[in-house]
């Protein structure tokens, strides 16, 4: 298996655009998280979903972020407007059910957001 | 108080050293304690994994956990400079929902 691929690698952006960030878990997890990491604050958990039905959103910081996950391959994080507070970078993960299997994440290589 | 504590370092050693790591937490409900290690504009990969409390050894990593000090440790023996990355301890209480230390980045000098 290719591992989490997530979509894009780099974005730069101006204040006020939509953003949309793209995740393919890896196939056969039940389980797709997203997450922010800033200097400032470490990695955060923003929402996470369990077969494509989202679980918690209380780590999304705004309304202004949005998460859907259509299937079972793939899912979408989107900031609309974005502002330069959102630069960070994102990253997906995906785990297995199971008694604490869903521990067990597999990262993506993350996309690293700029909001000019 | 944040829910979990880590020295965000640097730390330096060199080669061949032992390497100690920790994190603090405040949450006692707490059952699962995982160690993540992540290189330079990487994502985060899974080094160890504790359920409870005790200790476990994979090769020259052992992590430790204290459940009723809220402690947990990550030690590397004879340090290699493929150690350098940033290390994350991560918790949980069962659902998959981590709580991560802020990392610690550890540079191992030839």
């Amino acid at each position: 298996d290719a591992g989490v691929i997530q979509s894009p690698r780099h974005e730069v952006t101006e204040m006020g655009q939509e953003v949309t960030l793209r995740c393919k878990p890896i196939s056969g997890h039940d389980y797709l998280f997203w997450y922010r990491q800033t200097m400032m604050r470490g990695l955060e958990l923003l929402i996470y979903f369990n077969n494509n039905v989202p679980i918690d959103d209380s780590g999304m910081p705004e309304d202004r972020f949005s998460a859907k996950m259509p299937n079972a391959s793939f899912s979408t994080l989107k900031i609309q407007p974005s502002e330069p507070r959102d630069s960070a970078v994102y990253f997906c993960a995906s785990s297995l059910f199971g008694t604490g299997r869903q521990n067990i994440q597999y990262f993506g290589a993350g996309t690293r957001l700029s909001v000019l | 108080q944040k829910e979990v504590e880590q020295d965000p370092g640097p730390l330096s050693v060199p080669e061949g050293a032992i390497v100690s790591l920790n994190c603090t937490y405040s949450n006692s409900a707490f059952q699962y304690f995982m160690w993540y290690r992540q290189y330079s504009r990487k994502g985060p990969e899974l080094l160890m994994y504790t359920y409870s409390s005790g200790n476990k050894e994979d090769g020259r990593f052992t992590a430790q956990v204290d459940k009723s000090s809220k402690y947990i440790s990550l030690f590397i023996r004879d340090s290699q400079p493929s150690d350098s990355a940033t290390y994350l301890c991560a918790m949980s209480e069962s659902q998959g929902n981590l709580i991560f230390g802020k990392g610690t980045k550890l540079s191992v000098k030839p």
